[in-house]
């Protein structure tokens, strides 16, 4: 089956701007989670979505947000981007919740800010 | 203050050598412990999930321990590769609020030279 799949893979934007990047999750996942990993730096809890409600969010600005649609797709979306945003985006996405269901990761998408 | 802490922070070993990864965590409550493999700007792939009552799990040359009442785990792994060169991160669920919270730990960066 398709695996978790992150669209840009790659993208430039300019300081000011506002960015928006999409998750499809695996096929009949209902969660999609977000992380954010700046170089050498581990991965950075965002938000989760689990049935188009966020059930958890970690400590990002309100520049960072998010949405999941009824098909289980998921966006993020930053606004006034600073340099420090410049990071990897991953996606990933589960089943539910059951203790033990396996986390899938996308490919991430590659943001810089300049 | 739910912390997991992994080590060393990064280690060289040569191709065909054994190495063991270390990953001591303060989750409360444990719900399941996760080892992946992140290669270089790719997603997190799963290596290994434990439960509670699990306390070793073997993927391939990856084998992964737990012991819950130290609440310590290691991932060895045995005849390394060149293709083992990624980071591996230590992933601890948290039962909390009706749904599993991700804790991660930073990685270790683990690289095989010929």
């Amino acid at each position: 089956k398709a695996g978790v799949t992150q669209t840009p893979r790659y993208l430039i934007k300019t300081r000011g701007q506002q960015v928006t990047l999409s998750c499809s999750p695996i096929s009949g996942h209902r969660s999609v989670s977000w992380y954010q990993q700046t170089p050498g730096q581990g991965l950075q809890f965002l938000f989760e979505y689990f049935s188009e409600t966020q059930r958890n969010k970690g400590n990002f600005p309100g520049r960072f947000s998010g949405r999941q649609f009824s098909n289980s797709r998921s966006e993020m979306n930053v606004s006034t981007l600073e340099l420090g945003d410049s990071a990897l985006y991953l996606c990933a996405s589960r089943y539910g919740n059951e203790i033990g269901d396996t986390i899938y990761f996308g490919e991430g998408s590659w943001l810089t800010v300049v | 203050k739910n912390q997991v802490e992994q080590s060393p922070q990064s280690l060289i070993i040569l191709e065909g050598k054994n190495c063991t990864l270390q990953c001591n965590y303060t989750v409360s409550p444990f719900s399941n412990l996760r080892w992946y493999k992140q290669d270089t700007g790719r997603g997190p792939v799963s290596l290994t999930i434990m439960t509670f009552s699990e306390n070793t799990k073997s993927n391939g040359r990856y084998t992964a321990t737990l012991d819950a009442d130290t609440k310590q785990s290691s991932l060895h792994i045995t005849a390394s590769q060149l293709s083992d060169s990624a980071s591996y991160i230590c992933v601890v669920s948290a039962y909390s609020g009706g749904y599993n919270k991700l804790i991660f730990g930073a990685g270790t960066r683990l690289a095989v030279h010929p």
